[in-house]
């Protein structure tokens, strides 16, 4: 069955620390997605990246980075150098074709306090 | 380009009342998603729509929970009647593909209060 788990409910870090938010997923299905979406204090739910099952290679992009390790069954996301505007709730998703049909499942979330 | 939009954003309404949520997709986007967002349940998926036709209503909590899409541009979600443990964020979101490679994009959400 589909599930993503967070283990990490809060994280609280001083600005410019690294942090990385850790995210676990469960699945039968051989070609499946993943992906982290940020919810700031306002509210909506903004995407963030996308990795497919086929393609393992960690993706940069500025102070994110993500580390995706099939063997693990983990897709962790780290940013470097924290600032205060990083505070936020992240949320890592699964989508596969599990049932017939397909779902995209999220995790309960991990909410991250960045302090100045 | 336009994201997606929801209304009202807050919504507080009396125990026993309707409730009509309402969603404009992105345009060109053919699958529309609701979502509840609760403390206790985290991010559920309700309901989802492919070319206006729903696919999968098993996360409708209950019968007072509906939804229609008469067109490709406006979807509602409605609770009738209304319970305080309706109280939540829906988000209603689309995606321009189908299958398990789809990037969700969300709306804002409406926050709704049930006392």
């Amino acid at each position: 069955a589909q599930k993503v788990t967070q283990a990490q409910t809060e994280i609280s870090v001083v600005e410019k620390e690294d942090v990385t938010l850790d995210c676990v997923y469960e699945t039968r299905d051989t070609t499946y997605y993943l992906f982290w979406y940020k919810q700031p204090p306002s509210g909506e739910l903004v995407f963030l990246i996308r990795r497919n099952s086929f393609d393992e290679q960690n993706e940069i992009s500025g102070r994110y980075s993500w580390n995706f390790q099939k063997s693990t069954s983990s897709f962790n996301f780290t940013i470097t150098a924290s600032q205060v505007v990083d505070s936020a709730v992240y949320f890592c998703a699964l989508s596969d074709r599990e049932g017939g049909g397909f779902k995209t499942i999220f995790g309960a979330g991990t909410r991250l306090f960045v302090k100045a | 380009d336009a994201g997606v939009i929801q209304s009202p954003r807050h919504e507080v309404t009396e125990m026993g009342q309707e409730v009509t949520l309402r969603c404009k997709p992105i345009s060109g986007h053919d699958y529309l998603f609701w979502y509840r967002q609760t403390m206790m349940r985290g991010l559920e998926l309700l309901i989802y729509f492919n070319n206006n036709v729903p696919i999968d209503d098993s996360g409708m909590p209950e019968d007072r929970f509906s939804a229609k899409m008469p067109n490709a541009s406006f979807s509602t979600l409605k609770i009738q009647p209304s319970e305080p443990r309706d109280s939540a964020v829906y988000f209603c979101a689309s995606s321009s593909l189908g299958g398990p490679g789809n990037t969700i994009y969300f709306g804002e959400g409406s926050w709704l209060t049930v006392v």
